[in-house]
């Protein structure tokens, strides 16, 4: 158990459709990041939250937004899915000092 | 944009070789990670490197900043290390891990 936890592990949808992934960090971790690994695109970063502010964007397409709570745990909505969503979609955390862990992930497939 | 190539894209060695995976980027860069994924798909940051050189177990990595290019070295290789790994890399002014990475350098090592 690498200390942070994702939620669902696997995720099965129809297109057009809306998701929520969820993720809870590493204790003490303030840092979020979300990531994407599709067969074609490779691992893309998507978005950073640190202590509820948004801190950085990535690749993040505008169907696509997150948030992080004051207990720390993010959330990552993906609505009017697509085929080409299908992917891996991972969280990490980090805190100052403190090299980051990444979640198991949830694969998401989209049908 | 800055650009990450890993070479080689598969590499099939013996057990008990020394194994070298190497990586080059296009643009000043304040960081550069190699990460470890699992065939389950679990991801692990392995190292964390600015400048020298960082030694973990049977695990060493190296970067030379002027020629924007690091190596990944296994020594004493064994089946357990077979895995995906991932150069990724933060430039300056962006967070720790607002990475751009690798498509990846597939070690499979035979027993």
């Amino acid at each position: 158990d690498s200390g942070v936890t994702q939620t669902p592990k696997h995720l099965i949808t129809a297109t057009g459709q809306r998701v929520t992934l969820r993720c809870s960090p590493r204790s003490g971790d303030l840092s979020v990041y979300w990531y994407q690994q599709s067969l074609d695109q490779g691992l893309q970063f998507l978005i950073q939250y640190y202590n509820g502010e948004e801190r950085a964007k990535g690749n993040i397409l505008e169907r696509f937004s997150a948030q992080q709570f004051p207990d720390l745990h993010s959330e990552l909505n993906l609505s009017s899915l697509e085929l080409g969503d299908s992917a891996l979609y991972f969280c990490a955390s980090s805190a100052t000092g403190r090299r980051v862990t990444f979640g198991s992930g949830t694969r998401l497939t989209v049908v | 944009k800055n650009e990450v190539e890993q070479s080689p894209q598969n590499l099939t060695a013996q057990e008990g070789e020394f194994i070298t995976i190497n990586c080059s980027y296009s643009v000043g860069i304040s960081a550069l990670h190699w990460l470890q994924q699992h065939p389950g798909g679990g991801i692990v940051s392995l190292f964390m490197l600015s400048s020298g050189k960082k030694k973990h177990g049977r695990l060493i990595a190296t970067i030379n900043i002027q020629e924007k290019h690091s190596s990944l070295h296994i020594t004493a290789s064994h089946p357990r290390d077979s895995a995906v790994y991932i150069c990724a890399v933060s430039y300056s002014g962006a967070g720790s891990y607002q990475l751009t990475f690798g498509k990846g350098t597939k070690l499979s090592v035979i027993p």
